[in-house]
């Protein structure tokens, strides 16, 4: 079975930093697609960033960027320049060719001005 | 740019009670999924739809759900007698094709609250 795991349930970035959230994933698969996913308070579900597993660059995307290590199972999303926007939930996500998405428990990001 | 809509923002019902939540996929998109979100908790597959008939679902997905696409349009789901721990998000979600690993999107979510 697949599996997702966000170890950190709250995180905290003074506005303009940067900082890292953490997942990892579980899988006997060689081909896959991770996701992170940004929920804000309106609960909507807004893709962020996705990283296709037989890409060894990691995915960019503005300020968004991962780091993604696949023989350590590890997919992290890093924000530059910190924007009180950013504040909400953040879901790592892994989902196999074709398959349904697996999310991760979710990580709560704070912006402090 | 197009997006998936849903409806009701919001529903309240009696426990018991039958409810459709329904969707609107972006219109060339041919795959169709439900999760859902218990508050506080992480989001769930429930369903995948394509080709008009049900290609994967979760074991949350007992026979007290249904799916349906009734039209071109629109992609319900249907809980016939609703329990507590029905209430959660819904959401509806939708991807283009086959391709692999294509990008989901979301739509707004159904908030449901079963009393």
């Amino acid at each position: 079975a697949q599996t997702v795991t966000q170890s950190q349930p709250e995180m905290s970035v003074q506005e303009a930093e940067t900082v890292t959230l953490s997942c990892t994933y579980d899988t006997s698969e060689s081909d896959y697609y991770l996701f992170w996913y940004k929920q804000p308070p309106s609960r909507q579900m807004i893709l962020v960033i996705r990283q296709e597993a037989y890409k060894q660059q990691n995915a960019t995307e503005n300020r968004f960027s991962v780091n993604f290590q696949k023989a350590a199972k590890s997919f992290s999303l890093k924000i530059s320049d910190s924007q009180l926007g950013d504040a909400a939930m953040y879901f790592c996500a892994y989902r196999k060719v074709n398959n349904d998405m697996r999310f991760g428990a979710g990580t709560r990001l704070t912006v402090k001005p | 740019e197009p997006e998936v809509t849903q409806t009701p923002s919001h529903q309240v019902t009696q426990m018991g009670q039958e409810v459709i939540l329904r969707c609107v996929p972006i219109s060339n998109h041919l795959y169709f999924y439900w999760y859902r979100q218990i508050l506080g908790q992480k989001v769930e597959f429930l369903v995948s739809f394509y080709n008009n008939e049900i290609s994967e679902k979760s074991e949350i997905f007992d026979d007290q759900f249904s799916v349906e696409r009734p039209d071109g349009s629109n992609f319900t789901l249907k809980i016939r007698s609703t329990k507590l721990e029905d209430s959660a998000m819904y959401f509806c979600a939708s991807s283009p094709g086959r391709i692999p690993g294509e990008t989901q999107y979301f739509g707004p979510g159904t908030r449901l609250l079963v009393l």
